[in-house]
């Protein structure tokens, strides 16, 4: 089964910049898709096809893929941002399948 | 406005058949491409897509969980209905419905590979 694998946290002082890293093998050759959520909501997507973001998202939010391992990258982070973040892929090989990653708990510190 | 929300028991059985049902609005079920989706989050937050239900009556499960579950969908009410069998306490979860957008041009279809917007979701115990 494909694996997607984040770190558990990533901590990042206001104004900064997070990198929230998912690796799985060959990413690259997939379209990753981001979520966001926050205690007690529902995730909500940020991210998409690698590099796209919803209307409504900030540019701050960013994403890139290549090798074996995709990133999401939030600029000049503030408060609002603390949440979990999890990457997903759609798997078309043999079954139909939907994977997401293991999830990265972001602290505003 | 899109806008999706789940209802069902709170709590089952061991054994028992979950049955939640996912109410829609702002889009419909009938349009090609179109997709409505299940995904659960369990306490320790991991994330696990169930199964997918398309415009055309075409369904997707998880193959690990394919054995349990049902999808089916009532287009007229702008519902999906989830079936999952014989339930054990590991299958405590928050059950979360999901859009998925599609397009058709001509006879060719599209859909896109992410979930989006989520309803707010529903928490399932299961428990003697």
């Amino acid at each position: 089964s494909y694996v997607l694998t984040q770190p558990p946290s990533v901590s990042v002082a206001p104004g900064q910049t997070a990198r929230i890293t998912c690796g799985g093998n060959n990413i690259g050759s997939k379209s990753v898709h981001w979520y966001q959520q926050k205690p007690g909501q529902a995730p909500v997507l940020v991210v998409y096809d690698d590099n796209d973001r919803p209307s409504g998202i900030p540019e701050r939010f960013s994403g890139s893929n290549s090798g074996n391992t995709a990133t999401l990258t939030i600029s000049r982070v503030d408060a609002g941002d603390e949440a979990d973040y999890y990457c997903q892929v759609w798997i078309s090989s043999g079954d139909h399948l939907y994977v997401f990653g293991t999830g990265t708990k972001v602290t505003v510190l | 406005q899109i806008t999706l929300k789940e209802s069902g028991p709170t709590l089952v059985k061991p054994a028992q058949t979950l049955t939640l049902t996912c109410t829609f609005s702002g889009f419909s079920l009938s349009s090609g491409g179109v997709g409505v989706g299940w995904i659960r989050q369990t306490p320790g937050k991991a994330l696990e897509w169930l199964g997918l239900i398309y415009w055309n009556d075409d369904k997707r499960y998880n193959p690990s969980l394919k054995n349990r579950l049902t999808i089916t969908k009532d287009t007229s009410k702008n519902q999906v209905v989830l079936r999952m069998t014989n339930m054990e306490p590991v299958d405590t979860a928050t059950y979360y419905c999901a859009h998925k957008r599609g397009y058709c041009v001509s006879t060719d279809c599209y859909e896109y590979d992410w979930f989006d917007p989520w309803g707010q979701g529903t928490l399932v115990a299961v428990s003697s």
